[in-house]
């Protein structure tokens, strides 16, 4: 069954620190990939997404992520946090199915 | 361009009620999709739906559970009888596909938060 690991669970910034969350996901084929954001008091957004193509996708808010094939993995960087990107962060992967299966979550704390 | 409305945002049941959840996708997305997201946990797949058909509804619990997305009309998640352990946050999202199977971008609504008694 497809499976997607967030490793970090609960992070911890100040601000203008770089930041890169993990996202990992097992599957062995064709796969889209995701970041969603939920900022407090909010609904999911989208961050980013990658379907082919330049496996370096860039988002909104100065996020990008990295597709990397080979190690089955699309990790989310931002170059410099604001307090305002503390929110819950989501990895998501679908096969072509319409069935997002996502990582349990990783919560961004900035500290100002 | 209204998004993906969910009413209510929040309800309460007592154990045994029934709950019914609604799913208003955005204009012009005829796919409908039900995830729930469980204290401390990652949002799960529960169905996919496009107009009076379920796609996929393989993340549902066998018994109790039902949706529909009916040709006029916002989605259903329907929860019969319900229990504490369905208390959770119920998310719905939408999306446009164009001819083919790739998948397109879901955008998710509010949620709704079902708190069962």
């Amino acid at each position: 069954a497809q499976s997607v690991s967030q490793h970090n669970h609960h992070v911890i910034l100040s601000e203008a620190a770089s930041l890169e969350l993990g996202c990992n996901y097992s599957y062995g084929g064709t796969v889209n990939l995701f970041w969603y954001v939920q900022y407090p008091g909010q609904h999911l957004q989208l961050l980013l997404k990658y379907f082919s193509g330049d496996p370096l996708v860039k988002g909104i808010k100065g996020f990008e992520a990295e597709f990397i094939k080979s190690k089955f993995s699309f990790n989310l960087r931002k170059p410099s946090v604001q307090w305002s990107d503390t929110a819950e962060y989501f990895c998501a992967v679908d096969s072509n199915t319409g069935k997002l299966i996502f990582g349990q979550g990783t919560t961004l704390q900035v500290k100002p | 361009n209204a998004g993906v409305m969910q009413n209510p945002r929040h309800l309460v049941r007592r154990r045994g009620q029934e709950a019914r959840l609604r799913c208003s996708p955005m204009k012009g997305h005829s796919h409908v999709y039900w995830y729930r997201q469980l204290p401390e946990e990652g949002l799960k797949f529960m169905v996919y739906l496009q107009k009076e058909n379920i796609i996929d509804e393989s993340g549902m619990p066998k018994e109790r559970f039902s949706a529909e997305f009916p040709k006029e009309g916002p989605s259903i998640l329907r929860i019969q009888q319900v229990v504490r352990g369905d208390s959770a946050a119920y998310f719905c999202a939408s999306s446009f596909l164009t001819s083919g199977d790739a998948t397109d971008t879901q955008y998710f609504g509010p949620g709704t938060r079902l708190t069962v008694l």
